[in-house]
């Protein structure tokens, strides 16, 4: 019951790129470009990839990259490597209500 | 080193009460506002709270709003979750984190286990 929805799973082959959804409402993913994207391995803390829908942080891999159409934002990941395989959380600032920041629900990438 | 160290969790009864501290270092700590996130076992990350800078304004998600209370102490670095009425489904490693608010949260702690159960 996220507010923001990814799919719950991903998989792809080392090297190849792949893609993770995160859709939302004109009153985040749309309505801003406060769209921010969290790698998880598991046992550790989110580590913050992309920012401001399309920005890296310093040391983040340029391998790394968003993009947002609509109310839909997009985190690709190319030239997979092993150590991609984590949890990836998509995240953005929201006008309703009292809770400014909201989650999307998840999305598990396999590399095979 | 810049960083973020959680601390204060632990086991409590449905109904109890635990306060949950952040230690912050390396980085200008009253520059930034800090918030909370918490992940339930095997499950998703959820915001919780966020304090402005100087505590002049808070943000709660729904499900903790009346119960849980965040609060900063900017000379002794450190970030507070006091939470009370604690139930069930707060049961989570709840992580303190940097928030370059609006845009997203560009440091985490390790997290603390709060387990609430009988």
């Amino acid at each position: 019951q996220s507010v923001l929805t990814q799919p719950a799973s991903v998989s792809g082959s080392p090297g190849q790129s792949i893609t993770i959804s995160c859709t939302g409402s004109s009153s985040d993913v749309g309505g801003y470009n406060y769209v921010s994207w969290y790698q998880q391995h598991p046992g550790k803390a989110p580590k913050l990839l992309i920012y401001e829908v399309t920005k890296r942080p310093s040391g983040v891999f340029n391998r790394f990259s968003g993009s947002k159409s609509g109310n839909t934002a997009s985190l690709t990941i190319s030239g997979l490597q092993i150590e991609d395989e984590a949890d990836y959380y998509c995240s953005s600032f929201s006008s309703v209500s009292t809770a400014p920041r909201v989650f999307g629900g998840g999305t598990k990438l396999t590399v095979l | 080193e810049v960083q973020l160290v959680e601390s204060g969790g632990g086991l409590v009864q449905p109904g109890g009460s635990l306060r949950l501290s952040c230690a912050a270092s390396g980085f200008a700590f009253s520059n930034y506002w800090m918030s909370w996130v918490r992940q339930a076992p095997g499950k998703g990350l959820e915001w919780v709270a966020n304090i402005k800078r100087d505590a002049s304004e808070k943000y709660y998600v729904a499900s903790v709003k009346g119960r849980f209370t965040i609060s900063r102490d900017n000379a002794q670095n450190s970030l507070y979750l006091q939470m009370s009425s604690l139930r069930a489904e707060d049961t989570a490693v709840y992580y303190c984190g940097r928030d370059i608010s609006p845009t997203g949260i560009d440091l985490w702690g390790q997290g603390t286990l709060v387990t609430i159960a009988s």
